[in-house]
């Protein structure tokens, strides 16, 4: 694909439900990133993979987040027990190597409304 | 974290340049400035991004000051589809380190 995909591009979820974000990156590129944007905010980091492996995940605000990347393509951000402050857009971006200055390319997020 | 200061909103007339800046006085010697913009609704975009020397793409000009405790985006001529959040953000990583986003100044760009 042309850019980064993410799906679903909106998610609704009753409190307590499991929700699983998929990211499909552009081809190729080894880095990708989550971050989490609440409203009126600027996106935060959550975690970092490079192929398949992740190296940090300091950003994950609970033990109820957990991501993955198996085969260092498709990513999954997988949150356990949704509660209302989850509420947020879920970005992805990658990049080519990962190498220091290298620019991000972002998906549209997913915006995940939970009630 | 890595802290920037960004006026949180500004105007400016279609066609004219628009002028945001940046204050990044903590910045260390390795590390760059970036500039991304996030239209509504979409991901963060990135623009351009410079160490010390000034630098011009197709979409903008960057001013970084000689002390590099700040910096300028300059969009030569605005358009209505420039209208974005813009974040202004330095990083000795790049993408590698987790970018630190702050609030970013909202850039309305009027008829």
């Amino acid at each position: 694909g042309a850019g980064v995909s993410q799906s679903p591009r909106y998610k609704v979820a009753k409190r307590g439900q499991d929700v699983a974000l998929r990211c499909d990156p552009i081809s190729g590129h080894v880095s990708l990133f989550w971050y989490q944007q609440a409203l009126g905010q600027g996106p935060e980091f959550l975690t970092y993979f490079q192929n398949e492996a992740q190296l940090d995940k300091s950003g994950l605000p609970s033990d109820r987040f957990f991501a993955e990347r198996p085969e260092g393509s498709v990513s999954t951000l997988k949150i356990q027990r949704t509660q209302k402050e989850d509420s947020a857009v879920y970005l992805c971006a990658s990049s080519l190597e990962g190498q220091p200055n290298e620019k991000l390319f972002f998906g549209s997020g997913t915006q995940l409304s939970v009630l | 974290d890595a802290k920037t200061t960004q006026p949180p909103s500004m105007d400016c007339a279609e066609g004219r340049a628009a002028n945001l800046p940046c204050n990044h006085s903590t910045i260390s010697g390795n590390e760059y400035v970036y500039w991304y913009r996030q239209i509504h609704s979409q991901g963060p975009q990135y623009i351009i991004h410079g160490l010390k020397n000034n630098e011009t793409n197709e979409m903008a000009s960057l001013i970084i000051t000689e002390d590099r405790k700040s910096s300028t985006l300059i969009l030569p001529h605005a358009t209505l589809r420039d209208t974005a959040v813009y974040y202004c953000i330095f990083t000795s990583g790049g993408g590698a380190d987790g970018l630190t986003f702050g609030k970013g100044t909202h850039l309305i760009i009027q008829p």
